[in-house]
């Protein structure tokens, strides 16, 4: 079975401050990762991919694949980066849904 | 944004009646998707579709159903509803399944009294 948890429903950080959001995965097969993001009045979008390794507004994520997690980074916060982020993952193979995390909701203090 | 819309936006209703929230998509998009999302349990899929007439069960199916009659509309029915159904409801489009970017509309919230 698929599982995503993410530890921290709320994480609140300062302007500048290094930020990041934690995603562990639970799944027997070989994984693709997501984080996607919702901002106030917004929906809920795609911000990145493991499988791309690219840096979207400054975030990161890399895949470990031994400690099962898939961690957002972003080493300077700025506050509009306060949003609700959810880790999503799919597996390769078959039919495939995707399942996300709780979700985290992150507060850039000014 | 993608193009989808979903309707209603808003619905308070009482406990046993029908609910039906509609999806409509306009990118010709195979796969579409009903998640709800509550506290603490983030977004859940309800009932996923791969192709007209083609649907499936997600992990939170109980208590509703879907039909893609069109390409472009994907229904989620509420057969009759309880309050464990309050709840935001997103439905979701993407060309392929799984792997592939999803395209999420603006979400419908219902109350159930």
């Amino acid at each position: 079975a698929q599982r995503v948890t993410q530890p921290e429903k709320l994480l609140s950080v300062f302007k500048g401050a290094p930020v990041e959001l934690k995603c562990n995965y639970s799944y027997s097969g070989s994984p693709e990762l997501f984080w996607y993001v919702q901002y106030s009045r917004q929906r809920l979008q795609l911000l990145l991919r493991h499988i791309s390794r690219e840096s979207i507004k400054g975030f990161t994520a890399d895949l470990n694949k031994g400690e099962t997690s898939f961690h957002l980074k972003k080493p300077f916060a700025q506050e509009e980066d306060s949003a609700m982020y959810y880790c999503a993952l799919s597996g390769r193979q078959g039919a495939q849904k995707l399942v996300f995390g709780q979700g985290t909701r992150l507060t850039i203090n000014p | 944004d993608a193009g989808i819309t979903q309707s209603p936006r808003h619905k308070v209703t009482e406990t046993g009646t029908p609910v039906t929230l509609r999806c409509h998509q306009t990118e010709n998009h195979r796969y579409m998707y009903w998640y709800r999302q509550d506290p603490g349990h983030g977004l859940r899929l309800i009932h996923y579709s791969y192709g007209v007439k083609d649907t499936d069960k997600g992990e939170v199916s109980d208590g509703y159903s879907v039909s893609r009659s069109k390409t472009e509309d994907f229904l989620l029915t509420l057969e009759s509803a309880t309050s464990s159904q309050t709840s935001v409801y997103f439905c979701a489009i993407s060309e392929r399944n799984g792997g592939g970017e999803l395209f999420f509309g603006e979400g419908s919230r219902l109350t159930v009294l």
